[in-house]
Order: C-alpha cells, then sequence, then structure tokens
C-alpha cells in the first residue's frame, strides 16, 4: 500500500541554521506529493507542493526536489527563522482515489 | 472570512454519549474530507466525499458516521462516545479528488470525552 516515512519526530535549530527535513515514500506511479505545515492551534496548511511534471517547488525560502530514483522527497530551507516553528508533514497524494497519505510529521522547533 | 467553518470549536462530551461535529466550506470545492488528530500523533485521514457520496472510508468503527445535507456541508456523527475519541477533528476540502489537489482545511473542533 502507499506510505509516507518521516523519520525525524523533532528537529530543533537556532535561527539562520539550516534545515533538512527527510520524507522517503512508498507507491506505485508518479504521484503528486506535498508538504503541508502546521501552526499550533491551526490547521495544515499547503507549504508546497510537486508532481513529475515539474520535479521542484519552493515557497517562503523552502524547496523540495522529487527523486523518483530514490523515492525521497526531502524539504529544506538554508536559512530557518523562529517563525518557522511548527510540524511539517510530507503527504503522498493518491494515484487514483481520494485518499492522500500523511507522513507522521516533524515537528520543528527554532529558538532565537 | 473563514473558507471553512468547523462548529464548535470546542466540545466536552460524557462517554456514552453523542455529537455532531458541523463543517461548512465556502470554496465551492466539491471533494471534503475528515481527519483526527489526537494529542501528540499524526494527522490520521478518517473520510473523503466527492459530490456528496463517499469515496474513501479509513475508519474501522462504525459509530462515526459522515453526514451531507448539502454539497457544501459534510458534517461527523459520532455515537456512543469513548474517552479515546478525545481529539481535534479537521475538516478540509479541495477542488477535485484525484489525490493532485491541495486540501484547505478548517479550523478543527476539539473533542474532550469525559
Amino acid at each position: 500500500g502507499n506510505s509516507v516515512t518521516q523519520m525525524q519526530g523533532q528537529v530543533t535549530l537556532s535561527e539562520e541554521e539550516f534545515l533538512f527535513i527527510n520524507c522517503t515514500y512508498s507507491t506505485t506511479g508518479y504521484p503528486t506529493l506535498f508538504w503541508y505545515v502546521q501552526y499550533p492551534g491551526e490547521g495544515p496548511q499547503l507549504l508546497l507542493k510537486v508532481t513529475t511534471a515539474n520535479n521542484k517547488g519552493s515557497s517562503r525560502g523552502f524547496e523540495a526536489t522529487y527523486d523518483k530514483g530514490t523515492t525521497s522527497f526531502h524539504l529544506q530551507k538554508a536559512s530557518v527563522q523562529e517563525s518557522d516553528s511548527a510540524v511539517y508533514y510530507c503527504v503522498l497524494g493518491g494515484t487514483g482515489g481520494y485518499k492522500v497519505v500523511f507522513g507522521s510529521g516533524t515537528r520543528l522547533l527554532v529558538s532565537p | 472570512d473563514p473558507k471553512i467553518i468547523q462548529k464548535p470549536k470546542y466540545l466536552v462530551a460524557v462517554t456514552g454519549s453523542e455529537k455532531i461535529l458541523i463543517c461548512e466550506q465556502y470554496l465551492g470545492h466539491n471533494a471534503m474530507y475528515w481527519y483526527r488528530q489526537s494529542a501528540k500523533k499524526p494527522l490520521e485521514f478518517m473520510f473523503s466525499y466527492s459530490y456528496q457520496k463517499l469515496m474513501d472510508n479509513q475508519t474501522a468503527s462504525s459509530r462515526f458516521q459522515p453526514q451531507s445535507s448539502k454539497k457544501n456541508h459534510l458534517d461527523l456523527q459520532i455515537t456512543a462516545l469513548k474517552p479515546d475519541d478525545s481529539a481535534t477533528y479537521f475538516c478540509a476540502s479541495s477542488q477535485g479528488g484525484t489525490g493532485k489537489a491541495e486540501q484547505f482545511f478548517g479550523p478543527g473542533t476539539r473533542l474532550t470525552v469525559l
């Protein structure tokens, strides 16, 4: 079945440090991949989306590259800010149905 | 103006009772979803609807029943409530539901079952 793996439960950084959040997926075909961000007390919101057509997505300084060879979709940011503190979800779009699969989430804590 | 309304924001219930969580979206989307998020746990997909028809159900218990009276409504009825049902329930919607569409989430209803 479809699955998404985020091995890092929590990442702690200081401001201006480099962020890397690991995500790997398992599915058949070439699904659309997403990163969602959830701030405290809110619902998740889309951060960026990548399809097989464009391979790389970026938004608000965050970047993710769709790597079909390694089935990975890691999230990166060159310099984090305290306001980036949130939970980040790697999400696998359904290849035929309506269900998407959320990873377990990575909590990012950025200290000033 | 909020595009997805969930009511109530907070809900306290006693074990064995029944509650209905309300969700309305004003984005003109045809697909709607319910998710559950328990404390310290990841988001868990429950149901998806498209044009008021059930598309996916990943909830094992029949105590959870979605109800769609209008295209932009998808309420969630929960019967025989248990303390383990305590969680924040998120409603979401998208235009199209093939897994390629961005989902927009509501602010959630935090349910506590005593």
